[in-house]
């Protein structure tokens, strides 16, 4: 069965620290690997996007690494600034038969205080 | 930047009653996806939808469920008979050529 597993749950840091969330998947067969941020109550917004030959992509303040061999990715957030507060889901993709699978991991729920 | 919107942003209905949640996805889009998030829980696929048919469906996505895209513009979930535990977030997302999703600002519904 497609998981998608994160950690920590939660965490809270002061502004201007960096933090790194953490997703563990057994997707097959995999596709790609996002990571969302999600506002309370709103949807999902893409920060990145990899597939299996990326190691690592940057989007501003925010890096995500891959590491398709153990299964793992990260995401890494610099010099954090309040409006970060937010869920962080991982997203797996898989691709069967010309279908797409997706698979979604429970979030990390990141607040940042002043 | 173009986005996908969704009606209404709030639902309120009573067990039984039939809803329909709309989504107007972004204009050159392909694929359009229905998903859902119960309050404190991670956000669950529902069902997917290409070239005017579904192509895939998750458990969840039984009898009650239907979508249709009627005029190649709004793209239509529907729940035929609410029940309590259909309450949920419900977001619309939509992608092209590539591999992001984008997804709309999702509809509360409250089934009482």
């Amino acid at each position: 069965k497609n998981q998608v597993e994160q950690s920590p749950q939660s965490l809270i840091i002061l502004e201007g620290k960096n933090c790194t969330l953490q997703c563990n998947y057994t997707v097959s067969p995999f596709s790609n690997l996002r990571w969302y941020k999600q506002d309370t109550g709103r949807g999902p917004v893409s920060l990145t996007i990899m597939t299996f030959s990326e190691n690592t992509k940057s989007n501003g303040r925010y890096t995500a690494t891959l590491d398709a061999d153990t299964k793992q990715s990260s995401l890494h957030i610099t010099a954090s600034q309040l409006s970060d507060s937010a869920s962080y889901i991982c997203v797996v993709s898989s691709n069967s038969g010309g279908y797409q699978k997706v698979t979604f991991g429970t979030g990390t729920k990141l607040q940042v205080i002043p | 930047e173009p986005e996908v919107t969704q009606t209404p942003s709030h639902q309120v209905t009573q067990m039984g009653q039939e809803v329909i949640l709309r989504c107007v996805p972004i204009s050159n889009h392909l694929y359009f996806y229905w998903y859902r998030q119960i309050l404190g829980q991670k956000v669950e696929f529902l069902v997917s939808f290409y070239n005017n048919e579904i192509s895939e469906k998750s458990e969840i996505f039984d009898d009650q469920f239907s979508v249709e895209r009627p005029d190649g513009s709004n793209f239509t979930l529907k729940i035929r008979s609410t029940k309590l535990e259909d309450s949920a977030m419900y977001f619309c997302a939509g992608k092209g050529s590539g591999e992001t999703q984008y997804f709309g600002p999702g509809t509360r519904l409250l089934v009482l």
